[in-house]
């Protein structure tokens, strides 16, 4: 059964970097797409984005300019960074497999506080 | 931006009572592609409904989705006291390509 672990540091200063791994296990990355998405303390979820086995990737417009999402197929893992941070990007961030149009399965999240 | 709006925000009901979610899309959803999610406190997202009405693996058939175009069901017959979480609809295209609703919360 395919599982999803997602790790990188919980803290990150004002206007500095947020970066964010998620290895796969129980299966290959090469194949489907491979999201993140975050959720706000108390809040509902966003999609931040998504990239394809071959490298393609795809970002929510209000995140594009900040956000670069990788693919490590070798060690079977992908990562997110969200540049020049603020306090609203403090969030739990889950990583998830895209497939069929859905988000399946989950990583169990990574709490990613912005603060100096 | 296909923007997803959930009622109610709250509902509260008892075990063994039948629950009915709302997700209205502001635009026609393609295909059908909407999803329903469950996610307990400090737990991830686990995907319930795909294509609007087929549940995923291991899902029991006490959950069923329904609807098309702008307008979606999230029906829980028989509520178990495990089903109390919050709920979130999903929608597949456009931009951004992925959208949520803001929630349901189901509690007792």
């Amino acid at each position: 059964q395919m599982q999803l672990q997602g790790s990188g540091p919980r803290l990150a200063k004002p206007s500095g970097t947020l970066s964010l791994t998620c290895a796969v296990s129980g299966g290959s990355i090469s194949s489907d797409w491979w999201t993140w998405v975050r959720q706000p303390p108390g809040k509902g979820l966003e999609w931040i984005g998504e990239i394809s086995d071959s490298g393609k990737s795809n970002y929510n417009p209000s995140l594009e300019s900040r956000v670069t999402i990788s693919i490590d197929r070798p060690n079977n893992q992908f990562s997110l960074k969200l540049n020049s941070v603020t306090a609203a990007d403090t969030a739990v961030y889950y990583c998830a497999r895209a497939s069929n149009k859905v988000l399946d399965p989950w990583g169990q999240g990574t709490l990613a506080t912005v603060s100096s | 931006e296909i923007v997803l709006t959930q009622s109610p925000g709250t509902l509260s009901l008892s075990p063994g009572e039948r629950a009915t979610l709302s997700c209205r899309a502001s635009q026609s959803v393609s295909n059908n592609y909407l999803a329903w999610y469950q996610q307990k406190p400090g737990q991830a997202p686990r995907l319930l409904i795909y294509g609007a009405s087929s549940r995923a693996t291991g899902i029991p058939d006490r959950f069923s989705g329904s609807g098309s175009g702008t307008d979606f069901t999230l029906t829980i017959n028989r509520l178990e006291p495990e089903d109390f979480a919050v709920y979130y609809c999903q929608q597949f295209g456009g931009s951004p390509k992925y959208t949520f609703g803001q929630g349901t919360k189901l509690e007792i």
